[in-house]
C-alpha cells in the first residue's frame, strides 16, 4: 500500500534554516501537505502543494516537490524556538473515495537557541 | 467557530471497560476521520466517514467501531478496551473537495490499565 517516509528528529540552532525531508510512494497523489504539531495540540495545516508545482512559497516556507523522485521537503527560513514542533508529511491519494490523507511518521524538529 | 471538537480531552480506562469518544464539528463538512497516534508511528486511519449514514474501514479497525447518525458528529466506541489502544485519538473533517487537508481536533489522550 502506499507508504510516506519522514526521519523522525532534527535539530537546527535558531536562525538557521531547517530542511524537512519526506518520501512517499503513490506516484498518482494529487496533493501533499504539511502539517504542524505543538506539544499537546492537534495538528494544523501549514501548506500544501498541488503535484503539477515543483515549488511553493508562503512567507518562510518553501515546498520543493520532486516528482520524478517521489521527494517533497519544507524548508523552514530563520527558524524561531517557537518552531519547534512535530510536522508531519501527508499525501492524499490519488483515487480515493473518501479524501484520505495518509501521514508519514513526523519530524520532531528542535530549535536550540 | 469551534471547528472540530473531541471530547472528552483525556480518558483512563480499565482493560475490558468500553467508551464513546465523541467528535463534533461545526463546518458542514462531508467527510469525517478517526486516527490513533502512537510514538514513532505517525497517524493511523481507524475509520472514516464520507457521509452521514456512512462508515469505512481504515488502516487499524479492529476493536473500534464508529457511527455517523448526524452530518456533524462521529463516534468512536471502543467495546472492550485493551492496553494496545492506549493512544492519542485525533477526528478530523475536510470538505469534499480534493485541495482542502483536514482540520483536527486536539485529540483525546486515552490510557488502558
Amino acid at each position: 500500500g502506499e507508504d510516506v517516509e519522514q526521519s523522525l528528529f532534527l535539530s537546527v540552532r535558531e536562525g538557521d534554516s531547517s530542511v524537512i525531508n519526506c518520501t512517499y510512494t503513490d506516484s498518482s497523489s494529487t496533493y501533499l501537505y504539511w502539517y504542524k504539531q505543538e506539544p499537546g495540540a492537534g495538528l494544523q495545516l501549514l501548506t500544501y502543494i498541488f503535484s503539477n508545482m515543483d515549488m511553493k512559497q508562503d512567507q518562510r516556507l518553501t515546498v520543493l516537490l520532486n516528482k520524478k523522485d517521489k521527494h517533497l521537503s519544507l524548508r523552514i527560513a530563520d527558524t524561531q524556538t517557537g518552531d519547534s514542533a512535530i510536522y508531519f508529511c501527508a499525501e492524499k491519494e490519488g483515487d480515493n473515495q473518501g479524501g484520505k490523507l495518509i501521514f508519514g511518521q513526523g519530524t520532531e524538529l528542535s530549535v536550540k537557541p | 467557530n469551534a471547528g472540530v471538537t473531541q471530547t472528552p480531552k483525556f480518558r483512563v480506562l480499565k482493560t475490558g471497560q468500553s467508551m464513546t469518544l465523541l467528535c463534533a464539528q461545526d463546518m458542514n463538512h462531508e467527510y469525517m476521520y478517526w486516527y490513533r497516534q502512537d510514538p514513532g508511528m505517525g497517524l493511523r486511519l481507524i475509520h472514516y466517514s464520507v457521509g452521514e449514514g456512512t462508515t469505512a474501514k481504515g488502516e487499524v479497525p479492529d476493536g473500534y467501531n464508529v457511527s455517523r447518525l448526524k452530518k456533524q458528529n462521529f463516534l468512536l466506541g471502543l467495546e472492550s478496551a485493551a492496553p494496545s489502544q492506549t493512544s492519542v485519538y485525533f477526528c478530523a473533517s475536510s470538505p469534499p473537495d480534493r485541495v482542502y487537508g483536514y482540520t483536527f481536533g486536539s485529540g483525546t489522550r486515552l490510557t488502558v490499565v
